[in-house]
């Protein structure tokens, strides 16, 4: 049962240029979940998506940023016009649950290292 | 907003010797996780904790959620170089499942 993949492992963007950021959950799963981690930081939740619907988006940034888990195809995760700033290690997390059942658990993705120049 | 106060922030021991870090929450939560992560890697899951006072193990490593569900305890027996890592406790209680994560433990062990 393969894990949570991500990719690209590593991004490079120059600033205003758009970013996007994939992640196919583990086989079963329909919940995903995005996390953010600054060098020297813990993760920070971005947001929480089940197939086609946005569960809770309280972390992410209100411009700029944006997510997608199609019926069909892998989550994504959409910077535009990217700055300095966002630099970071992005990570997807899937679990089976989601808020349907108590004692869900989060697996994570080796997650997509994003620099901006 | 949630916080996690996770402590020690590091540790530098020698192998063999036991290991013991912890965090607390200014609110409750109805999971807490233990994760590790390596350089360039990912967190992954060592133990998961669903119930308050609830006490579990895996292989060397022992964890336990406070009754009060703030807090959260994370030992490792006997040490070995292949634990060096940093080791992330995290919470969910709200409605959506999103994990609050503490601020990580560095743990060294040297041979």
């Amino acid at each position: 049962n393969a894990g949570v993949m991500q990719n690209p492992r590593h991004l490079v963007r120059r600033r205003g240029q758009e970013a996007r950021l994939r992640c196919s959950p583990m086989k079963g799963h329909s919940h995903v979940y995005w996390y953010r981690q600054l060098p020297e930081e813990g993760l920070k939740f971005m947001v929480y998506l089940q197939k086609e619907n946005i569960i809770d988006e309280s972390g992410m940034p209100k411009e700029r940023f944006s997510a997608e888990f199609p019926k069909e195809g892998p989550s994504i995760l959409r910077i535009q016009q990217v700055v300095r700033g966002d630099s970071a290690a992005y990570f997807c997390a899937s679990s089976p649950l989601g808020t349907s059942g108590g004692g869900d658990t989060q697996y994570f993705g080796p997650g997509t290292r994003l620099t901006v120049l | 907003g949630q916080q996690l106060n996770q402590s020690p922030q590091s540790m530098f021991i020698q192998e063999g010797e036991d290991v013991s870090m912890n965090c607390t929450s200014s609110s409750i939560f109805n999971t807490w996780l233990w994760y590790k992560q390596e350089p360039g890697e990912g967190p992954v899951l060592l133990i998961a904790l669903y119930k308050a006072g609830e006490l579990t193990s895996n292989g060397r490593l022992t964890a336990q959620f406070g009754i009060t569900r703030k807090d959260s305890f994370l030992n490792i027996s006997a040490s070995i170089p292949s634990d060096v890592g940093i080791y992330f406790c995290a919470g969910s209680g709200g409605a959506t499942n999103k994990l609050i994560f503490g601020t990580g433990t560095l743990l060294a062990v040297q041979p």
